[in-house]
């Protein structure tokens, strides 16, 4: 059971848009603490995606977004492509926990 | 360019013990936090391990705490985490992360190093 809550799996078609959502507590997300995303695509290594809520690493493109609001958070990806295929984990920081969390990850399917 | 190199890995016995090493490079290793974070066969993602740039402060994960330590060496640029008492559910890939501080972003990864605990 993980602290963060993610959908096990979304799908959607090329050039559809896709949200995956992570829902915490008030120790966590509502504790203020930022969110990330991370992706990680079949046999590698996670990926860091978004930082901040919202923030976009230099050469991750624009079709993916993040976003936050009071206990949850969630990662927009438009203009599916098929190598989006991956599985995506939101982490945060757990102050009662003293830890960073991961959510339990969401596998994302284009169609 | 930032590289994190883990090593180490391999196949052990319950109750036995194992070192993981992570080389860095391409950045000021004793300017940043790093973490190790572990995932098991078909899992998701487990954070494990914090140390800060100095050693001042360290965190595990309930599932570890009493079991591993980790450590660093600011002049080799390398990060260690030593198991102890292995069980088959620290059966995992474990990674090496670097971290802005305790609760930023883990924004560079090594590739991984495999643990395999199986009598």
């Amino acid at each position: 059971q993980s602290v963060l809550t993610q959908p096990p799996s979304v799908s959607g078609a090329p050039g559809q848009r896709v949200t995956i959502s992570c829902t915490g507590s008030s120790s966590n997300i509502g504790a203020g603490y930022d969110v990330h995303w991370y992706q990680q695509l079949p046999g590698t290594a996670p990926k860091l995606l978004i930082y901040g809520n919202s923030n976009r690493p230099s050469g991750v493109p624009d079709r993916f977004s993040g976003s936050k609001s009071g206990t949850s958070a969630s990662l927009a990806i438009t203009g599916l492509q098929a190598e989006d295929e991956a599985d995506y984990y939101c982490q945060s920081y757990d102050s009662s926990l003293s830890a960073s969390v991961f959510g339990g990850g969401t596998k994302l399917t284009v169609l | 360019e930032v590289q994190l190199v883990e090593s180490g890995g391999g196949l052990v016995q319950p109750g036995g013990s194992l070192r993981l090493s992570c080389a860095a490079s391409g950045f000021t290793f004793s300017s940043y936090s790093m973490n190790w974070v572990r995932q098991a066969p078909g899992k998701g993602l487990e954070w494990v391990s914090y140390i800060s740039s100095s050693s001042s402060t360290i965190y595990y994960a309930d599932s570890v705490k009493g079991r591993f330590t980790i450590s660093r060496d600011n002049a080799k640029n390398s990060l260690y985490l030593q198991m102890n008492s292995l069980r088959d559910e620290d059966t995992a890939v474990y990674y090496c992360a670097r971290v802005w501080d305790s609760s930023g972003p883990f924004d560079y990864w090594g590739q991984g190093t495999l643990v395999t605990v199986s009598s």
